[in-house]
């Protein structure tokens, strides 16, 4: 148990669909990353948030956003869905400034299917 | 840019046996490594992270151990158990230490026989 709380579990939505998911961190930590990981491949950095701030982003496209709030739960959004999109989506958070080396905490992550 | 590689991608074994997975970086210049667990169809598992200051993680019946010069870390279970069985993960930071940007291999899939 991480306390790491992501929602939904699984879904599914059409091509050209939108989708949000959620993330709830562990108490205390300020810090929360998204990953994809598409079936038989390592995790994906998406981005990262630090105190409601973008703190990073990886090779996605701008279709892909996200929140954090002031309570440090964060959403993951994806507009015009793909098929390719089609993943886990994982989050993470982290007490730590980035590069202060503590332990991440993942959750159990969203499984998205679009069809 | 930082990029991670896992071998083996597969591993089976009997019950009861010693294993090492390798995992191996380009970019040195991290402050730590993580390892992660992952069963099937759930999220991950922080098992160990190694700080550069150290050379070895242990807990349990796990050893990491962390060798920056040469980019390479590898993940020692001792006496296996059939509860082993899980997809093992390996992750270093990009860019020199975000602690956010983590860079996964694509993992050793550890099947252990009983």
């Amino acid at each position: 148990e991480t306390g790491v709380t992501q929602s939904p579990t699984h879904l599914i939505k059409t091509r050209g669909q939108q989708v949000t998911l959620r993330c709830s961190s562990q108490s205390g930590h300020n810090t929360v990353s998204w990953y994809q990981q598409a079936l038989g491949q390592g995790p994906q950095f998406i981005f990262q948030y630090y105190r409601e701030e973008e703190n990073g982003r990886g090779n996605f496209p701008p279709r892909f956003s996200g929140l954090q709030f002031p309570n440090y739960s964060s959403e993951l959004n994806v507009n015009a869905l793909e098929l390719d999109d089609s993943a886990l989506y994982l989050c993470a958070s982290s007490s730590a400034l980035p590069g202060a080396g503590n332990t991440i905490y993942f959750g159990e992550g969203s499984w998205l299917t679009v069809v | 840019k930082q990029e991670v590689t896992q071998i083996p991608a597969a591993l089976s074994v009997p019950e009861g046996e010693n294993l090492v997975l390798n995992c191996s970086f380009t970019d040195s210049a991290i402050y730590n490594l993580q390892w992660f667990r992952q069963d099937p169809g759930k999220g991950l598992t922080s098992l160990l992270l190694i700080q550069s200051s150290q050379r070895e993680q242990t807990s349990g019946r796990l050893n990491a151990s962390l060798d920056k010069s040469s980019g390479r870390s590898t993940l020692y279970i001792a006496a296996s158990q059939p509860g082993d069985s899980a997809t093992y993960l390996c992750a270093a930071p990009d860019y020199g230490g975000s602690q956010g940007n983590l860079i996964f291999g694509k993992g050793t899939k550890l099947s252990v026989k009983p």
